[in-house]
């Protein structure tokens, strides 16, 4: 079964506007991963969030996660135009030299300068 | 952060052919992952290539259509064979890093199979 169903599929914002998406998940988690990618190129890892921890920063990134709800929020601040991406979002069930990622569906962002 | 890139960047095959997909890193790494990216679609993963051992396939792949080499811990290869339309996706490949588990990509492979 899928897991990492975000939402929305599509957001469309102004530059200087926040960016808010959505991911669950179904299964239980060791941590929780965003990632940007560019026109169909290569991803970018963002941020990374661990099944004990409920938020997380970095820059204009702020993570959230509820394990209760198996579910996390992603937050650009501050849009730009260069955020226009899609975001993935990739849960990581096993520790250690698995690596294993289970990505979701996506958020295609579009900031309009 | 390791450095990764693929050739070649992208192609376009005649139906029933073969291409191969090469991944190499600038340090060595021991696990290294190819995944499918359909149109519009997100990732896929298709195998976890260890280096010294056979790739281990996920759910819906197999070892004759998707066969993977790891000869040393900087290099990989994934062929895909006897190619239909639906192969067209891209392809990329990824190294695992750190004790987390975040993953680092190449820039992929855009396949189109005609």
């Amino acid at each position: 079964s899928q897991q990492g169903e975000e939402d929305p599929q599509a957001l469309s914002i102004q530059e200087g506007e926040n960016a808010t998406m959505n991911c669950s998940y179904k299964t239980s988690i060791n941590n929780l991963q965003w990632y940007r990618q560019n026109s169909g190129r290569g991803l970018v890892h963002l941020i990374l969030i661990r099944s004990n921890e409920r938020e997380k920063h970095s820059g204009r990134l702020r993570v959230t996660l509820d394990t209760s709800k198996k579910s996390s929020s992603l937050l650009i601040t501050a849009s730009r135009a260069a955020d226009t991406a899609s975001y993935f979002c990739a849960s990581s069930n096993s520790g250690g030299s698995n690596y294993k990622l289970t990505f979701g569906k996506g958020t295609l962002l579009t900031v309009n300068p | 952060s390791a450095v990764i890139s693929q050739k070649p960047s992208r192609d376009i095959c005649q139906r029933g052919t073969s291409l191969t997909i090469q991944c190499q890193v600038d340090s060595q790494v021991t696990m290294m992952f190819w995944y499918r990216q359909q149109p519009g679609q997100s990732l896929t993963l298709i195998a976890t290539a260890n280096q010294g051992s056979e790739a281990t396939y996920e759910s819906g792949f197999v070892i004759d259509k998707f066969p993977i080499s790891r000869p040393n811990l900087t290099f990989s290869t994934l062929t895909v064979s006897n190619m239909s339309p639906e192969d067209s996706s891209i392809y990329l490949c990824s190294v695992g890093s750190g004790d987390d588990g975040e993953q680092y990509f190449g820039p992929g492979t855009r396949l189109t199979v005609t």
